[in-house]
């Protein structure tokens, strides 16, 4: 069945390093990746997505890279602060639509 | 409203008693998912109901819980002879499908459900 597969569970940087979570999932027809940000006692919330016509996409400190014929994607959080400290979940939509995510990795970012 | 609600955002029940858990998605929404969130775990999939097809309910724990999408708008989730493995946090989200592709989903607060 449908699976997405996220590493590592648990991340802890120093403030200023990078941060890279990555997923791989399983159906080739696939077409929507997004990634949600979920802060303590608060619901998931998008930070960035990306779709499968594209290879790589970025907001501010934040990027997405998706290969589709390894079928694999990445979130990439630079200069990290500690307010990026959360977990932060991977999701695909699969061929039929349903919305699927990844079991969350959890950041840490030390000051 | 302007985003998902659901209510109620705290229940606690007595073990073997039934429970509803009511969700409003955004207006249009046409894609409409629970999802089950146990302390510090992750997302677990229940159910997903898309405009009038029928529910992919792959995701149900076992037959004591059932959901139903009234109009293509609020949704129920219900859980009979609640256990206390039962307890955690229930999600609801919806989004929209553009063609062959849906947007961004949007989470509700959640409904806290601790059984005693």
């Amino acid at each position: 069945g449908e699976n997405v597969e996220q590493h590592p569970s648990t991340l802890s940087v120093q403030e200023g390093d990078s941060a890279v979570i990555k997923c791989t999932y399983s159906d080739s027809a696939s077409n929507y990746f997004p990634w949600y940000k979920q802060e303590l006692g608060k619901r998931p919330q998008l930070i960035i997505d990306i779709r499968s016509n594209v290879g790589e996409k970025k907001d501010q400190r934040i990027a997405v890279t998706l290969n589709k014929t390894a079928k694999h994607f990445s979130l990439h959080i630079t200069e990290t602060q500690p307010e990026d400290s959360a977990v932060y979940f991977c999701a695909e939509v699969d061929s039929s639509y349903k919305l699927i995510f990844g079991s969350g990795t959890r950041l840490l970012v030390r000051p | 409203g302007a985003g998902v609600s659901q209510s109620p955002s705290n229940k606690v029940t007595e073990k073997g008693k039934d429970v509803e858990l009511r969700c409003d998605p955004i207006s249009g929404h046409t894609a409409l998912y629970w999802y089950r969130q146990s302390l510090g775990q992750g997302l677990e999939f229940l159910i997903y109901f898309q405009g009038n097809s029928a529910p992919d309910k792959s995701g149900l724990p076992s037959d004591r819980f059932s959901a139903e999408r009234t109009g293509g708008s609020v949704s129920t989730l219900t859980i009979q002879r609640t256990q206390q493995e039962d307890s955690a946090v229930y999600l609801c989200a919806s989004s929209y499908r553009q063609g062959t592709s849906n947007t961004e989903a949007f989470f509700g607060q959640g409904t806290r459900l601790t059984v005693v």
